[in-house]
């Protein structure tokens, strides 16, 4: 079946610090991989989704991600974050038995440092 | 304009009683989705309806019942509410294209406390 995982479970860092918050899935399929943001006390938003074509993805807010097939890794990156980055990241992949269901990583809380 | 709204966004209640979360889309989507998220983030999917009818439902107990009068609409009702229950829940919805996952749009939450 397939899965995801996010290695990072909580992760500080300063402003202006890079970001690299990993994503590991499990699938044998089509691959479609996507990043969603949870800012505190607020609902899931799409930061970005790959589906094919670039590898390199560029989302919302200055984020990007690299979909690294050999690597099954969909990695999130940002080179300088910002205090408002604080929030929840969650890596999510699609699952095989239809009905555009989409399974999460247990997230990554990131809270930026001023 | 909101895309997609529940209501209510907090919900205090004791054990054992029957409550009910609405949740409305605007976005002309005909796939609507329930997820639970618990004290610690994880995210977990409870249902998806397409136009109406049922395609997934999680392992959830029955005590939840998903009721979609129209394809805009996707109501949650708890019979017997437990400690357990106790969580946010999320509404969403998407396109639902075959072979295509779509990007899903999430309703602000319900906070449910159980007592």
């Amino acid at each position: 079946a397939q899965s995801v995982s996010q290695h990072n479970h909580h992760v500080i860092l300063s402003e202006a610090a890079s970001l690299e918050l990993g994503c590991n899935y499990s699938y044998g399929g089509t691959v479609n991989l996507f990043w969603y943001v949870q800012y505190p006390g607020q609902h899931l938003q799409l930061l970005l989704k790959y589906f094919s074509g670039d590898p390199l993805v560029k989302g919302i807010k200055g984020f990007e991600a690299e979909f690294i097939k050999s690597k099954f890794s969909f990695n999130l990156r940002k080179p300088s974050v910002q205090w408002s980055d604080t929030a929840e990241y969650f890596c999510a992949v699609p699952f095989t038995g239809g009905g555009n269901k989409l399974t999460f990583g247990t997230g990554t809380q990131l809270k930026v440092e001023l | 304009d909101t895309a997609v709204s529940q209501t209510p966004k907090y919900l205090v209640t004791q054990m054992g009683n029957d409550k009910s979360i609405k949740c409305e889309q605007n976005l002309g989507h005909d796939t609507m989705y329930w997820y639970k998220q618990d004290s610690k983030k994880f995210l977990k999917i409870m249902f998806s309806y397409n136009n109406k009818e049922l395609i997934i439902n999680e392992t959830v107990p029955n005590r939840f019942s998903p009721k979609s009068p129209d394809k805009a609409h996707l109501n949650l009702h708890i019979n017997s509410l437990e400690l357990g229950d106790s969580a946010v829940y999320f509404c969403a919805s998407s396109l639902g294209t075959s072979g295509i996952v779509n990007e899903q749009f999430f309703g602000p939450g319900t906070r449910l406390t159980v007592l």
